[in-house]
Order: structure tokens, then sequence, then C-alpha cells
């Protein structure tokens, strides 16, 4: 299979505690996003790469949030001293080229945070 | 900024049915449109998309027409499957500036029974 994987796929932490998650993106794909989605609601986008560069960071993305897109290649994306409202799915995405072309989603990280 | 409003689900069809879920936008420029769906367990996969002004986008049965002038992308099929209930996400890819993120509606949850 050479779609987006991401890991883990279901994480429950306690308040406080950092997680860190994983994205690996199609291999020929040199855009990477990072959206958040809680429930009954659709995606908000949080950040994206452009090869190894972070281009762009949404408003939603607090400083206790922090990605990484080292060599290009996958993609963490780190939330410290966590917090009940913290619990969503994160989904990863990516694409060949902007303007126009789909996006390609992971099947997320569910985080639960007690 | 951009924006997508779909319509509220949750929607309820019997086998065969015809399906008709309303999507429109506000964006500046001229942005591309995509439905996504989102099946049980699984991650958002795209099932249509239109890149300007009176394309239409298919897949699956599925149809949408990009039409600029009531700045709508609804999503039709003639008759639903069993295999169709998910929930479906309209969205909007910027243009210009903000090509790099897609901009999701709220989700609509379809259910078809037999």
């Amino acid at each position: 299979d050479t779609g987006v994987s991401q890991d883990p796929r279901h994480k429950i932490t306690k308040r406080g505690q950092n997680v860190t998650f994983r994205c690996d993106p199609i291999s020929e794909h040199n855009r990477l996003y990072w959206y958040r989605q809680t429930l009954g609601q659709g995606p908000e986008f949080l950040t994206y790469f452009q090869n190894e560069a972070q281009l762009e960071k949404s408003r939603l993305l607090s400083d206790r949030f922090s990605a990484e897109r080292p060599k290009g290649s996958f993609s963490t994306l780190e939330i410290q001293r966590t917090e009940q409202g913290d619990s969503a799915m994160y989904l990863c995405a990516s694409s060949l080229v902007a303007g126009g072309t789909e996006q390609f989603f992971g099947p997320g990280t569910r985080l639960t945070v007690l | 900024g951009d924006s997508v409003t779909q319509m509220e689900g949750p929607v309820t069809l019997s086998e065969e049915a015809f399906l008709t879920i309303n999507c429109t936008y506000t964006a500046t420029g001229y942005p591309s449109l995509f439905w996504y769906v989102q099946y049980p367990g699984e991650g958002l996969q795209l099932l249509l998309k239109a890149t300007k002004a009176d394309d239409k986008g298919s897949n699956k049965g599925f149809e949408a027409t990009y039409r600029k002038e009531t700045t709508s992308f609804h999503l039709e099929k003639g008759s639903v499957q069993v295999s169709d209930s998910a929930v479906y996400f309209c969205a909007l890819g910027g243009s210009g500036g903000s090509n790099y993120k897609l901009t999701f509606g709220k989700g609509t949850l379809l259910t078809v029974n037999p």
C-alpha cells in the first residue's frame, strides 16, 4: 500500500502529558498537511510543509503544538502539555503540487486526553 | 475568508432513491471544489473534483457541477446504494495566496436503508 500512513491510530493520554504523532506521505509528494477534526465538524487546517520547509501555520496551532518534516519525508506533530480540548482526530494529507490538485489523506490519529 | 456551507444532516434514504447534498461556498478568486467521502472507520477519500466554473466532476455515479454564478457545488446521485452510507464533505481549495489548504464544510451523514 503506497498511501498516506499515520501512527499511532489511537492515543489515550492524561492531561499535561506530551504526545507525538507521525505521518508518512506518499513518497513522491512534496507537500504535507496537518488537519484537526473534532466530532461533528469538518477537518480544519493546521499547518503545511513544502519539502522540509514549514510554510504556513494556522492560528489554531498554539505554541504547545510543533510540527517538523526533517529531510522532507515523514512528518511529526507534537503536542506538549496536552489539554482536554486537544482531543480530536489529527489528519495528515499529502499532495504532489498545489492549486487544484487533490490532497490524499491518511487514516488519522485519534487523540483522547483524559 | 474562505468558507463552505453544506446541508446539515443526517440524511436517511431508501435504496435507489435520488440524492442531493447542497454545498455553497464563499471564496475570493477561482478556487477548486471537491467532495470527499469518509466511510465508517476509514480516512477521507476524494470522491470528485472540479477546478473551474461549469466543470462537472463525476465518480461512482456521483456528480457535481461547479456553478460560479450561484457559488454552489451540489452533490447528486440518481440511485443510492446501502454501500453509499458515509459522511460526505464539501471542500474548497484556496486560490491565489491560500492555494495550499482545503476549507471543509461540516459534513453530511448519509444513511441508506435497504
